[in-house]
């Protein structure tokens, strides 16, 4: 696609539940990333992966929050039990290659609220 | 460990003034790289600019210029004869070559008023 696709823009689920959000990067871009910006706060850092490979995970808040990329394109964000302070939009962005000398583009984000 | 301010938290100005954004940043990297991002109500980052910390030549982009001075670690942003389509929430962020990730400041809110 053009941009950075992430679905679903919109989620409300119970707290308890689990959830998953996907993302689809640019095509042809290896680097993707996993930010959450909660309300009124700033982006929030959760992980990214070069390839299929996460080097950098240390971001996720919890050991209910993993992702995984397969095929070195679409990736998936999962909590477990969510909490209602995991509501926040979560932002997928994609970059040609790993390295802040990259342009990293954002999705428009999945809204998450836990109810 | 890196650090970016934004200290303005809200902006308003009148259509057609001119508004500056600032953002000072820390890092004990030589080499790093500083963006800014508009994020308007749809909630999609929009990429605005990167620059890397050996170019502090400013750049001018239409109505839009950024002011890199490495002397005071300042990397400000300057919309010329605003129009209400700016209103939106401005990010500056660091990128470091010890890693991937961005660090971002707490944004800006610029409201444009007719």
């Amino acid at each position: 696609g053009a941009g950075v696709s992430q679905s679903p823009s919109n989620k409300v689920t119970e707290k308890g539940k689990d959830v998953e959000l996907r993302c689809d990067p640019i095509s042809g871009h290896t680097a993707l990333y996993w930010y959450r910006q909660s309300l009124g706060q700033g982006l929030e850092f959760l992980i990214y992966f070069q390839g299929n490979s996460a080097p950098d995970k240390s971001g996720l808040p919890s050991d209910r929050f993993s992702a995984e990329r397969t095929g070195g394109s679409v990736s998936t964000l999962t909590i477990q039990r969510t909490q209602q302070e995991d509501s926040a939009v979560y932002l997928c962005a994609s970059s040609l290659m790993e390295g802040a000398g990259n342009t990293i583009y954002f999705g428009e984000g999945s809204w998450l609220t836990v109810v | 460990a890196q650090k970016v301010t934004q200290a303005q938290t809200e902006i308003s100005v009148v259509e057609k003034e001119d508004v500056t954004l600032d953002c000072v940043y820390e890092t004990r990297d030589t080499t790093y790289y500083l963006f800014w991002y508009k994020q308007p109500p749809s909630g999609e980052l929009v990429f605005l600019i990167r620059r890397n910390s050996f170019d502090e030549q400013n750049e001018i982009s239409g109505r839009y210029s950024w002011n890199f001075q490495k002397s005071t670690s300042s990397f400000n942003f300057t919309i010329t004869a605003s129009q209400v389509v700016d209103s939106a929430v401005y990010f500056c962020a660091l990128g470091e070559t010890s890693g991937s990730r961005l660090t971002f400041g707490e944004g800006t809110q610029l409201t444009v008023n007719p």
